[in-house]
């Protein structure tokens, strides 16, 4: 069964800090991952999308890697503000079009 | 150019009742999908129509159902309101069904009293 696993399912930090956000997936075949910014009550809006030759793609203060062979990606978040406090969506598509698989999300609440 | 409209932003229903909401895409974009999704939880695929036709379907009741017009615009139907119905309904439009990436409308905040 296709799954996309995300961790953690929160996390707090303090603004100015990093934070990297995982997310394991089983999904194949595989053709794109996509790391999603979505806030409260708001529709979801893309952040990196990277294909199965790329393993890194950068975003302002977000970095997205991936990791094809162990089916692994990350977001790093640079510099945290409060406006990052969101949830973040990993979305990974097969081969076969029109297919995609979400994650749960992780929640991140960045404080003063 | 402007993104993916829907509409209402909010709407209150009680129980039994049944409820249309509306996704206007991307000028262009001939794809458009639906969610569903409940506080605390992910985003659970209900739909995809392409051109009019019904390419995908999630795992929910038939009380669920959709239909795509001729210029794209898309419309989503719950029939016979439950409870737990209460969620943040989202669609999406692409320019075809495509694994590249969609983008997403503000959503419809449905509420079942």
């Amino acid at each position: 069964k296709n799954q996309v696993e995300q961790s953690p399912q929160s996390l707090i930090i303090l603004e100015g800090k990093n934070c990297t956000l995982q997310c394991n997936y089983t999904v194949s075949p595989f053709s794109n991952l996509r790391w999603y910014k979505q806030d409260t009550g708001r529709g979801p809006v893309s952040l990196t999308i990277m294909t199965f030759s790329e393993n890194t793609k950068s975003n302002g203060r977000y970095t997205a890697t991936l990791d094809a062979d162990t089916k692994q990606s990350s977001l790093h978040i640079t510099a945290s503000q409060l406006s990052d406090s969101a949830s973040y969506i990993c979305v990974v598509s097969h081969t076969n079009a029109g297919k995609s698989t979400f994650g749960d999300g992780t929640t991140l609440t960045v404080k003063p | 150019k402007a993104g993916v409209t829907q509409t209402p932003r909010y709407l209150i229903k009680t129980r039994g009742q049944q409820v249309t909401l509306s996704c206007s895409p991307i000028s262009g974009h001939r794809s458009v999908s639906w969610y569903q999704q409940t506080p605390g939880q992910g985003l659970q695929f209900l739909f995809e129509y392409f051109s009019e036709t019904q390419r995908n379907k999630g795992n929910f009741p038939g009380r669920f159902s959709g239909r795509q017009f001729s210029n794209s615009r898309s419309e989503m139907n719950v029939s016979t309101l439950e409870l737990g119905d209460s969620a943040l309904y989202l669609c999406a439009s692409s320019l075809v069904p495509t694994t590249d990436g969609y983008t997403f409308g503000s959503g419809t905040r449905l509420t079942v009293v």
